[in-house]
């Protein structure tokens, strides 16, 4: 059964603490791996999508890295605005369906 | 350019009403795909519908149905709803059926 694993599920962190969110995954024929943010009570924002073992991406203080078996979503001295909740997800089905699953997410917060 | 709008925002139904929540994707995507997340979790996928068709379906109850219009808005129904029906209801907009997905800001579900 195809499932897609985060932790830690909370992380709190200091203004300037780099640190690295991982996304565990099993799927049959990986189709894309996206990231979203979500802040609380509205809907998750696009981040990234990762395609290929040893593919990466790069947006301002996150950097998402993909292996085979797993994603890290890498954030470098982050800031108080970077608090929020992280998901990954990973298409699954057949090629004929975009359905998604998602992680349980990692809740960052980052204090001042 | 507008992203996806879903109404609306908020919404308190009774045990036993029926709801209808509407999405209107990007300009230009074809796909809308609805989640449900309750507090703490990740979104679970509910139904895609690609150039009107349905391509896609979890694991919900038939109480829970979908539509696509010609213009790929797209309208979410609940019959019969129970207090465990309370959740956010998310509208998800892609281009093609596999591909990053983009979120509404969601309707907030109450049964009472």
């Amino acid at each position: 059964e195809d499932q897609v694993t985060q932790s830690p599920e909370a992380l709190r962190l200091q203004e300037g603490e780099s640190s690295s969110l991982n996304c565990s995954y099993t799927v049959s024929g990986l189709r894309g791996l996206f990231w979203y943010r979500q802040d609380p009570g509205k809907g998750p924002e696009f981040l990234f999508t990762l395609y290929s073992a040893g593919e990466e991406k790069e947006k301002e203080r996150l950097k998402a890295t993909l292996t085979k078996k797993e994603s890290f979503l890498h954030i470098t001295a982050p800031k108080p605005e970077d608090s929020a909740t992280y998901l990954c997800a990973v298409p699954t089905g057949s090629g004929n369906t975009g359905k998604l699953i998602f992680g349980q997410g990692t809740t960052l917060q980052v204090k001042p | 350019d507008a992203g996806v709008t879903q109404s609306p925002t908020h919404l308190i139904k009774t045990r036993g009403q029926h709801v209808t929540l509407r999405c209107s994707p990007i300009s230009g995507h074809k796909s809308v795909s609805w989640y449900q997340q309750v507090l703490g979790q990740g979104p679970q996928f509910i139904f895609q519908y690609y150039e009107k068709e349905e391509r896609g379906r979890g694991n919900f109850p038939d109480r829970f149905s979908a539509r696509q219009f010609p213009n790929y808005s797209s309208e979410l129904n609940v019959n019969a709803l129970l207090l465990g029906d309370s959740a956010l209801y998310l509208c998800a907009s892609s281009y093609r059926v596999v591909t990053e997905a983009f979120f509404g800001q969601g309707t907030r579900l109450t049964v009472v």
